[in-house]
């Protein structure tokens, strides 16, 4: 199995531009987890879903960010307009039924 | 609100010497505790976890300390290695959901 994947794994934009990041959960996984990792917050859960369908997004910071799952197999989070204290590391996690979640690779996003 | 709260923030301990980092949480219906471990450039991945059923889990040189009563819940490195170093997480999750809380991380270097 190839993991959660995530795109792009890096992403430079301008202030005010349209960002999206992409995830793939693993196969057979009906929940999908966005995180945003930062040195002052640490990990922070932004929404999650359970079969396609958002369950909890009180974590987005603003109605900046939204999030969508079409399909079992993809989901975006997007950002518009990206500001520069949008800058972090946003992680895709997918989980089977049980506990344990696991992480993809990270986005690492720089707003200028 | 910081639901699961972890110390210290950064660690140093010598090759052979035993890691020890803590956690405590204040939400008593709270019934899952994974360990994550990340290294540089990468996603969280599951160390190691409990349930509060028990009051220790061993897995290798890694051991879960649990004190449901003190609501804390611990990791010991033993026998420490170079390849050891990387932040930690501890978490904790409750029913309905699984949404995880996660510590703000320790950053351990093992000094060979």
């Amino acid at each position: 199995d190839a993991g959660v994947i995530q795109s792009p794994r890096h992403e430079v934009t301008e202030m005010g531009q349209e960002v999206t990041l992409r995830c793939k959960p693993i196969s057979g996984h009906n929940s999908l987890f966005w995180y945003r990792q930062t040195m002052m917050r640490g990990l922070e859960l932004l929404i999650y879903f359970n079969n396609n369908v958002p369950i909890d997004d009180s974590g987005m910071p603003e109605d900046r960010f939204s999030a969508k799952m079409p399909n079992a197999s993809f989901s975006t989070l997007k950002i518009q307009p990206s500001e520069p204290r949008d800058s972090a590391v946003y992680f895709c996690a997918s989980r089977p039924t049980g506990d344990e979640q696991y992480f993809g690779p990270g986005t690492r996003l720089t707003v200028t | 609100q910081q639901q699961v709260k972890q110390s210290p923030q950064s660690l140093i301990v010598q090759k052979g010497g035993i890691s020890i980092i803590n956690c405590a949480y204040e939400n008593t219906a709270f019934d899952y505790f994974p360990w994550y471990q990340q290294f540089p450039g990468k996603g969280p991945a599951l160390l190691i976890a409990i349930r509060p059923d028990v009051s220790e889990k061993k897995e290798g040189r890694f051991t879960i300390s649990f004190n449901k009563s003190a609501k804390q819940f611990s990791l010991h490195i033993m026998d420490s290695q170079p390849g050891d170093s990387a932040t930690y997480f501890c978490a904790a999750s409750k029913q309905p959901g699984n949404q995880f809380y996660f510590g703000t991380g320790t950053s351990l270097t093992v000094i060979p």
